[in-house]
């Protein structure tokens, strides 16, 4: 079954140093994928998304991804991390199946930022 | 322009109550999903429409839970005789079509007491 695995459930970071959420997928072809973030009291918004193409995928707010098929990872990265950063993130692949297509969401990682 | 609006932003019912959860997706918009976010977990996904049609429904975790799409915009989910397991936040997202970023509303955040 498709999956998508979030390892580290909370991450706490200094406000400057970089950052690298990780995120494993389960899927015999490449999916769609995506990082989205949720804010307090906010709904999700899209940082980035990948579809195909080159690997390294920039998006808002100063944050990357990249893709590795090999290790079925979509690893979220951001050189220098702002306070206004401290939010949950949430990794989602795009499957097909019975002709159309499923999103299945990590259970995220929450992150801290120390001043 | 406008985004995705859900209303009510809060719902407090009693056990055994049915409750009604609306979605206003973004104009033109013509796939929409509703997912639920329990406490420290992550997104669950109930349903998705395309258009007025929904052809997965696999998410649904009982017959309790039922949704419909009118005109293909707005959507409805409805929970009947609600259990305190109901208590979370109902994402509603749209897309302009299947294989596109979602948009999410802010949702509704449900307690049953």
């Amino acid at each position: 079954a498709q999956s998508v695995t979030q390892p580290d459930i909370h991450i706490t970071v200094s406000e400057g140093a970089s950052l690298e959420l990780r995120c494993n997928y389960s899927y015999g072809a490449t999916p769609y994928l995506f990082w989205y973030v949720q804010s307090p009291g906010q709904g999700l918004q899209l940082l980035l998304k990948y579809f195909s193409g080159d690997t390294l995928v920039q998006g808002i707010k100063g944050f990357e991804a990249e893709f590795k098929r090999s290790q079925s990872s979509f690893n979220l990265r951001k050189p220098s991390v702002h306070w206004s950063d401290a939010a949950e993130y949430f990794c989602a692949v795009g499957v097909l199946g019975s002709g159309t297509y499923k999103y299945i969401f990590g259970t995220g990682t929450r992150l801290k930022v120390l001043a | 322009g406008a985004g995705v609006s859900q209303s009510p932003s809060n719902k407090v019912t009693e056990k055994g109550k049915d409750v009604e959860l609306r979605c206003d997706p973004i104009s033109g918009h013509t796939a929409l999903y509703w997912y639920r976010q329990s406490l420290g977990q992550g997104l669950e996904f109930l349903i998705y429409f395309q258009g007025n049609s929904a052809p997965d429904k696999s998410g649904l975790p009982s017959d309790r839970f039922s949704a419909e799409r009118t005109g293909g915009s707005v959507s409805t989910l409805t929970i009947q005789r609600t259990q305190q397991e109901d208590s979370a936040v109902y994402l509603c997202a749209s897309s302009p079509g299947s294989r596109n970023e979602q948009y999410f509303g802010p949702g509704t955040r449900l307690t049953v007491t």
